[in-house]
């Protein structure tokens, strides 16, 4: 098991480019995230995925765009990047609530983050 | 907004027991609390989690108040690697995102 799978881990973007950050996750969750960082502040949710082809908006979408074609994979869009996206971006995936067990560690599994600055 | 509350650091010394405390007066009865914590620049990890009773695993034990308003993560014996942000998250409702708040920052001094 790899678990969560982040590609880039580092991307040094010029203002207006676009790219895609990558994640993949081989552990068959339902449920997958993306938050950001800031530097010394906390992770803000940015997207979510309770299924393939169902995505929802967390607390700071804007500037973003997702998609979820299939279980493993929960690409993250920058369209028109910005000097204020500059942030950790980490990617998590999590069990759905009726299959969770006790005594197993479940819960949520974050990627390693890709560290992106826009210059 | 994050419905739990924690002190913004704490210190504790190497070798020493960490009790990191939370507030969450407002949790319902179908809502877990949950910790992780993040060591510098890496994603959050998974600690423990549970409903009302204490719990204890391998990394910690999580005491949960009888009335589940409060809880405290307990880190047996703190080492230097165990310097990191702690969050405590309260989960449940139907709604499986996680929106972090501040956390407490542990110090391990050695």
């Amino acid at each position: 098991n790899a678990g969560v799978t982040q590609t880039p881990k580092f991307r040094i973007l010029k203002i207006g480019q676009s790219m895609t950050l990558q994640c993949t996750q081989d552990m068959n969750h339902n449920y997958m995230y993306w938050y950001r960082q800031d530097p010394g502040m906390g992770l803000k949710l940015i997207y979510y995925s309770v299924g393939a082809g169902i995505t929802d908006k967390g607390e700071v979408p804007n500037g973003y765009n997702v998609s979820r074609s299939t279980t493993e994979d929960f690409p993250l869009r920058l369209e028109l990047a910005a000097p204020s996206q500059t942030s950790v971006y980490f990617c998590a995936s999590s069990y759905i609530r009726s299959d969770r067990r006790r005594g197993a560690n479940y819960g949520y599994t974050f990627g390693s983050g890709t560290r992106l600055t826009v210059v | 907004d994050a419905k739990t509350t924690q002190p913004p650091s704490m210190d504790c010394a190497e070798g020493r027991a960490a009790n990191l405390p939370c507030n969450h007066s407002t949790i319902s009865g179908n809502e877990y609390v949950y910790w992780y914590r993040q060591i510098h620049s890496q994603g959050p990890q998974y600690i423990i989690h549970g409903l009302k009773n204490n719990e204890t695993n391998e990394m910690a034990s999580l005491i949960i108040t009888e009335d589940r308003k409060s809880s405290t993560l307990i880190l047996p014996h703190a080492t230097l690697r165990d310097t990191a942000v702690y969050y405590c998250i309260v989960i449940g409702g139907g709604d499986d995102k996680i929106i972090f708040g501040k956390g407490t920052r542990l110090h391990i001094l050695p």
